[in-house]
């Protein structure tokens, strides 16, 4: 069955920098796009970035335009989060999720937890 | 970009049928199918129970079903039970390689 396993969250300061992971398996992780989610303590869900398959187009939600950069190694079956300059508003729940062809957000990971605090 | 806009709450008793709305613009859940609805209970990840405005992955009850009409989606819970109890969280694309999500439904099953 899919699996999507986020690691790589923790507490950081405001201005510094964190990377995030995804380990996938169940499914042929070449054939499809990914997206990560974030979710606010308490509140709301947020896109924030997309990958294709191949990892040749990649988007990003404007809160984190120019910030956060999306990478995957198709080598590892491992989705990648690169948040720099990171803001106290940026604390949240990281999801990985699998993507259905198509703009939804089909199979998510349990989310890792990233807190921006001084 | 937007969030959709939904209620913040909603209920209804076990049995009976509730509907949650999801309204959003004419660039996103008016222009496109790309309309989705998620469950998500308390301290777990989202789930997808609804995808291009009325398709229902497999294993998902048919007591859910969704619909549109121009600018606002709708996901309809019927005969409700206790494990409906959750937070409903509807998506769309719209536009520009973007994806919004609308604010969040707290369902309650009285």
């Amino acid at each position: 069955q899919v699996q999507l396993v986020e690691s790589g969250g923790g507490v950081v300061q405001p201005g510094g920098s964190l990377r995030l992971s995804c380990a996938a398996s169940g499914f042929t992780f070449n054939r499809y796009g990914l997206h990560w989610v974030r979710q606010a303590p308490g509140k709301g869900l947020e896109w924030v970035t997309y990958i294709q398959n191949d990892g040749s187009k990649k988007f990003y939600g404007d809160s984190v335009k120019g910030r956060f950069t999306i990478s995957r190694d198709n080598s590892k079956n491992t989705l990648y989060l690169q948040m720099n300059s990171l803001r106290v508003e940026d604390t949240a729940i990281y999801y990985c999720g699998r993507d259905k062809f198509g703009w939804v957000v089909e199979y998510w990971g349990q989310g890792t937890l990233v807190t921006v605090s001084s | 970009q937007s969030a959709l806009t939904q209620p913040p709450s909603a209920s209804g008793s076990p049995g009976q049928s509730v509907a949650i709305s999801c309204t959003g613009t004419s660039s996103d859940v008016g222009a496109y199918k790309y309309v989705s609805w998620f469950q998500q209970h308390p301290g777990k990840a989202p789930k997808l129970i609804i995808y291009e405005v009325t398709e229902r992955p497999s294993g998902v009850p048919d007591r859910f079903s969704g619909s549109k009409s121009g600018n606002t989606a709708s996901l309809t819970v019927s005969g409700l039970q206790a494990e409906d109890d959750a937070d409903y969280y509807c998506s769309s694309y719209a536009g520009n390689n973007n994806l919004v999500f609308g604010g969040g439904t707290k369902l309650t099953v009285l």
